[in-house]
């Protein structure tokens, strides 16, 4: 059974770095996509970006000047980093695996980052 | 980036009902759509990817279809735990985009 894990800091300062971690159990990461969603009630579900187990990347433009995703196959890891935050960056952060033709199969249970001082 | 509308936003219908969402996408996506199911607090759950493909594990009551522009997605007999958010995302051009959802209610 595949789960994946969010894990980092639930309240970001205001000009901060926001940073995850997802971590992968009950397959490997090869032969995947790896991604990151968020969900505001303002937004909705937006797309952030992803990372194929090999490294490449994809970033949503509305972010890819901030957005950051790395992984560590060897830890069964990837991660997020988005800077420079706001308020509106507060949301619910979901993992996810993609495979095949960006199908998203299995979804962490979300972790709520606020952007406060 | 491509703009997925779905309709209605919310519904209410009982228990044994057939129930239908449709996602209209502002360009042609072929049938690159998938459909989820979220509840409260939970993360979506995959339903039905391609459009039409039902994901393993998931029961046949739900179904999907459409392509293009123009996508349904069907419960053919409602049970009460099928209360939830229900969501279409595009995965044919990026940024992958979402419907805004649709809130359904068991009477």
């Amino acid at each position: 059974q595949v789960q994946l894990q969010e894990s980092g800091p639930g309240l970001v300062k205001p000009s901060e770095t926001l940073s995850l971690t997802c971590t992968v159990s009950g397959d490997s990461m090869s032969g995947y996509y790896w991604s990151w969603i968020r969900q505001t009630p303002g937004k909705g579900l937006e797309w952030i970006g992803y990372i194929h187990y090999t490294g490449s990347t994809n970033y949503n433009p509305s972010l890819k000047s901030r957005v950051a995703i790395s992984v560590d196959a060897s830890k069964k890891q990837f991660s997020l980093r988005l800077t420079s935050v706001i308020a509106a960056d507060t949301a619910v952060y979901y993992c996810a695996r993609v495979r095949g033709k960006f199908v998203f199969d299995y979804w962490g249970q979300g972790t709520l980052v606020t952007v406060s001082s | 980036d491509i703009q997925m509308t779905q309709s209605p936003s919310s519904l209410s219908a009982s228990v044994g009902d057939r129930v239908s969402i449709t996602c209209q996408a502002s360009h042609d996506i072929s049938n690159n759509v998938n459909w989820f199911q979220q509840k409260p607090g939970r993360a979506p759950k995959l339903l039905i990817y391609d459009a039409s493909d039902l994901e393993a594990g998931v029961p046949s009551r739900f179904r999907g279809g459409g392509s293009g522009t123009d996508f349904t997605f069907t419960i053919s007999s409602l049970r009460s735990e099928d209360a939830a958010t229900y969501y279409c995302q595009q995965y044919h051009t990026l940024p992958f985009t979402f419907g805004q959802g649709t809130r359904l209610e068991i009477k």
